[in-house]
């Protein structure tokens, strides 16, 4: 039974560009939850999504945008890049919508880099 | 709005000795509080998870944690460290948002080191 996955592993973009980074959920799960870590720091949420829709959204600029998609895949795309996006994102499955009762999955996450 | 405390940044222990990792959080209502561990290269895994009941909880790999509301505390515990447990240590604290959604806060992370 496949984890969480998430592409691609590495990532280096220059500022002002956009990105976008991907994640398939465990098997069964129907949300998703994306988080950034930058170093030296706890993971931080940016938004959740179930179902399609965003259903929570963190203190983040509306350059992080994302989408969930039928198969409950979900992709966060992030615009105008700036040197302080630079981070480990993190995204987290789980069944239900109420992932908090149940576990969150976390994958192995998307490090980004911006020159 | 909630937040957890993570006091010590790196903690070094021996390997064999007792483990004791600190964590208080802050929140208005009944918390949701998980202990996730971070090796590197790798996703955050959970390692135990309180809800509500019985305040002392059991986890993956030998490892406790405490729920103390008088001290709005939650410490991780291990009663003999073994040296793959070196890696980064996070408590977090989860709120359930009214009409679906909710989030993880988490702490800043412990780092541990293991002597041999």
């Amino acid at each position: 039974d496949a984890g969480v996955t998430q592409s691609p592993t590495h990532l280096i973009k220059t500022r002002g560009q956009q990105v976008t980074l991907r994640c398939s959920p465990k098997s069964g799960h129907d949300t998703v939850s994306w988080y950034q870590q930058a170093l030296g720091q706890g993971p931080q949420f940016i938004f959740q999504y179930y179902e399609e829709e965003e259903r929570q959204r963190g203190n983040f600029p509306d350059r992080f945008s994302g989408h969930q998609f039928p198969n409950y895949s979900s992709e966060l795309n992030v615009n105008a890049l700036l040197l302080g996006d630079s981070a480990l994102y993190l995204c987290a499955s789980s069944l239900g919508d109420r992932p908090i009762t149940d576990t969150q999955y976390f994958g192995p996450g998307t490090r980004l880099t911006v020159l | 709005a909630q937040s957890v405390t993570q006091p010590d940044i790196h903690i070094t222990v021996s390997e064999g000795a007792s483990l004791e990792l600190r964590c208080n959080y802050s929140y208005g209502a009944t918390p949701y509080l998980f202990w996730y561990v971070q090796s590197p290269g790798q996703g955050l895994q959970l390692l135990l998870k309180y809800f509500s009941g019985d305040t002392l909880v059991q986890g993956i790999k030998g490892f406790e944690a405490e729920f103390k509301r008088s001290q709005s505390s939650f410490n991780l515990r291990k009663p003999s460290v073994h040296w793959s447990d070196a890696a980064e240590y996070f408590c977090a604290v989860g709120a359930l948002k009214t009409g679906g959604g909710n989030k993880l806060t988490f702490g800043t992370g412990t780092q541990l080191k293991v002597e041999l």
